[in-house]
């Protein structure tokens, strides 16, 4: 199946400052590109999506790019505010099964 | 419009315990999936299912079965809890075309 890399683990950034997460993964056959907030108790909730015929999404404050090449894709956030702070996680769909699978999650923290 | 609907939110067993966890979807979605969620390793496939009447194993399927009957409904049976179930469960449907859309979660305590 799919593995997904996910990078870094923990990220603490300035408010106001940029954040960058970055995933790779294994599958050159997946096509859907996900990302996910979770706050504390609460569910993955999605964020943003790329498809693999798209180089770049972006969606006010937050951006996604993938390189399809080097079968990885990033997540930016602009202008970072302290209710950004939040576990994130990438996933990669594979096709026929529509299965997503996942990174470990990376804990970014905004420092007011 | 419910979306994708969990039950219980929280249950503790004791080891050697059966349950079901419930899961419903009220979109029409053709995929649906069960996670569990464990500190540190992301979320982790367990059994899936692209339509009613078809299941398959994803990542971590050992100690869980799964059928699904209708298109709504598709639950999660832990045939005989261990400690190494406790853990955070998550419902998950799609369709084709759209994003997965989460249920509320599970939090499971086995002792």
């Amino acid at each position: 199946g799919e593995n997904v890399e996910q990078h870094p683990s923990t990220l603490s950034v300035q408010e106001g400052d940029s954040a960058v997460i970055k995933c790779t993964y294994s599958d050159s056959a997946s096509n859907y590109f996900p990302w996910y907030k979770q706050e504390l108790g609460k569910r993955p909730q999605l964020i943003i999506d790329i498809r693999s015929n798209v180089g770049e999404k972006k969606d006010q404050r937050i951006a996604v790019t993938l390189n399809k090449t080097a079968k990885h894709f990033s997540l930016h956030i602009t202008e970072t505010q302290p209710e950004d702070s939040a576990v994130y996680f990438c996933a990669a769909r594979e096709v026929g099964a529509n299965n997503l699978f996942f990174g470990t999650g990376t804990r970014l923290t905004v420092i007011p | 419009n419910a979306g994708v609907t969990q039950t219980p939110k929280f249950q503790v067993l004791k080891t050697g315990q059966s349950m079901t966890l419930q899961c419903a979807q009220d979109m029409n979605h053709e995929y649906m999936s069960w996670y569990r969620q464990d500190p540190g390793m992301g979320l982790r496939l367990i059994h899936y299912s692209v339509g009613a009447g078809i299941t398959d194993q994803g990542e971590v399927p050992n100690g869980y079965n799964v059928s699904r009957s209708t298109t709504e409904d598709f639950p999660l049976r832990l045939l005989s809890a261990a400690p190494s179930q406790t853990s955070v469960y998550f419902c998950a449907s799609s369709s084709r075309q759209s994003g997965y859309t989460f249920g509320s979660g599970t939090r499971l305590t086995v002792v």
